[in-house]
C-alpha cells in the first residue's frame, strides 16, 4: 500500500513554544490530506482537511490560530501547534487521500505531543 | 448527519474464539465503509473495506459485509490470534459528495493467550 510518513513521532515541548508536525505522501500525490486529533478514550476528531494551494477547512470548534495548516505541496501538509498549552498533549494523525475513482486514505502512524 | 456507531469495548477474548463487532451507520447516498486497524503506539490501517452494497471485504482473516438494508458493516473472525490484539475503527466515507471520513468511536480488542 502507500506510505504515509509523519515526523516526529514524538515531541515534548515547553508551554508557550510552537511545534510543527508534518505529514509527507511518499510514494503518491495527496491534493487533500486530513488532521485528526485522537484523544485518550480512542475517538479520533477529524480537525480539518487541508487541500493542496488553498486554505484548510477547519471543523466546528477547532481554532484555526491555534492549529496552522499549510498544505504547500501535492506530498506535503504541516500542523503547527501554535503557543502550545499542556491541554494539547495528545495524539495527532494526519491521513492523504489517494486515487481519484478508486479513492482510499492511508494514514501517517502518528505523533505524540507533550506540553510540559 | 452520517455517523457511525460501533460496539463499545473493551472486547476480551481467549485466543482462537469467534469475533464480532458490530457496527453501523448513518448516511444519506451509497458510503464506502472500512475497517481501520490500529496497534500500540501506531497509526491507523486499512483492514478492509466495501464499496457498494453487498460487497464483502477481507483480509487477514477478518471479513464484512456492506449490508445496506440493516445500515451494517460488523467485522468478523473466525479465530482470534493474540496479535490482533488493537483498537478496530469502523469508518464511512462520503468521497462522491465531499472528502471525508467518519469514524466510530473505537473497539479495544484483548486477546488471552
Amino acid at each position: 500500500g502507500a506510505v504515509v510518513s509523519q515526523h516526529p513521532s514524538w515531541v515534548i515541548c515547553k508551554s508557550g513554544t510552537s511545534v510543527k508536525i508534518e505529514c509527507r505522501s511518499l510514494d503518491f500525490q495527496a491534493t487533500t490530506m486530513f488532521w485528526y486529533r485522537q484523544f485518550p478514550k480512542q475517538s479520533l476528531m477529524l480537525m480539518a482537511t487541508s487541500n493542496e494551494g488553498s486554505k484548510a477547512t477547519y471543523e466546528q470548534g477547532v481554532e484555526k490560530d491555534k492549529f496552522l495548516i499549510n498544505h504547500a505541496s501535492l506530498t506535503l501538509s504541516t500542523l503547527t501547534v501554535t503557543s502550545a498549552h499542556p491541554e494539547d498533549s495528545s495524539f495527532y494523525i494526519c491521513s492523504a487521500l489517494r486515487g481519484i475513482a478508486n479513492t482510499e486514505a492511508f494514514f501517517g502512524q502518528g505523533t505524540r505531543l507533550t506540553v510540559v | 448527519g452520517d455517523s457511525v456507531t460501533q460496539m463499545e469495548g473493551p472486547v476480551t477474548l481467549s485466543e482462537e474464539a469467534f469475533l464480532t463487532i458490530n457496527c453501523t451507520y448513518t448516511a444519506t447516498g451509497y458510503p464506502s465503509l472500512f475497517w481501520y486497524v490500529q496497534y500500540p503506539g501506531e497509526g491507523l490501517q486499512l483492514l478492509l473495506k466495501a464499496t457498494k452494497a453487498d460487497d464483502k471485504g477481507s483480509n487477514k482473516g477478518f471479513e464484512a459485509t456492506y449490508r445496506k438494508e440493516t445500515t451494517s458493516f460488523h467485522l468478523e473472525k473466525g479465530s482470534v490470534q493474540v496479535s490482533d490484539s488493537a483498537v478496530y475503527f469502523c469508518a464511512l466515507s462520503t468521497w462522491n459528495r465531499d472528502d471525508k471520513i467518519i469514524f466510530g468511536k473505537g473497539t479495544r480488542l484483548h486477546i488471552l493467550p
